[in-house]
């Protein structure tokens, strides 16, 4: 069965740094892309950042230069550092698998359950 | 960026009712636009892929389809387990968007 489980989330202060871990099982994550995802509470679903197959990595404008991806082949895991925090940056995070293989074109599924980031101070 | 418009907001319907809402890109995205169903406290589900495509496991009262730029999910016989939230998202180019979401409710 093809699973993402998140962790790392927490309550932190403006300006302090996370790292946030996207565990797969049922698939490999350097054969796939997966993505982040995240959800201010109440709010819609945006897109924050994805490494694909070959390495490459994308993100959203709001997080450039703040945040980074990568993966852990030996422990099938992917990563998102999220460093400068703001308190805009307050949301439920999602790692999501698109299964396509493709830089285009792709879906996400499955998600996992989320990892709440809270920033305050 | 490509901009994604989901219609309507909201809506409230009863059980048994058809259901439509749509999605439109700013510009082409070819068939690349992915529908999500998302329960309060859960993690988002696939419900349709590549416009038009079943997810497995989805119940086929759920469908999509395109029309040029416009996208539409129907759900031809709603049932009481559809009250969500819906969202579009365009796959054809990065930065991925999601439409602002359309939230279905009782009647």
């Amino acid at each position: 069965e093809v699973q993402l489980v998140e962790s790392g989330g927490g309550l932190i202060q403006p300006g302090g740094s996370l790292r946030l871990s996207c565990a797969a099982s049922g698939f490999t994550v350097s054969d796939n892309c997966v993505t982040w995802v995240r959800q201010a509470p109440g709010k819609g679903l945006e897109w924050v950042s994805s490494i694909y197959r070959g390495g490459s990595a994308y993100y959203a404008d709001s997080v450039k230069g703040r945040f980074t991806i990568s993966r852990d082949s030996s422990k099938n895991t992917v990563y998102l550092q999220v460093n400068t925090l703001r308190a805009g940056d307050t949301a439920v995070y999602y790692c999501a698998r698109d299964p396509t293989g493709s830089n285009y074109g792709g879906w996400f599924d499955p998600w996992g359950q989320g990892t709440l980031v809270t920033v305050s101070s | 960026d490509i901009q994604m418009t989901q219609s309507p907001s909201s809506l409230s319907a009863s059980v048994g009712d058809r259901v439509t809402i749509t999605c439109r890109a700013s510009q082409s995205i070819s068939v690349y636009l992915n529908w999500y169903q998302q329960k309060p406290g859960k993690a988002p589900k696939l419900l349709i892929y590549a416009a038009s495509s079943l997810q497995s496991g989805v119940p086929s009262r759920f469908s999509g389809s395109r029309s040029g730029t416009d996208f539409t999910l129907t759900i031809s016989s709603l049932q009481p387990e559809d009250f969500a939230t819906y969202y579009c998202q365009q796959s054809d180019s990065t930065p991925l968007t999601f439409g602002g979401g359309t939230k279905v409710e009782i009647k």
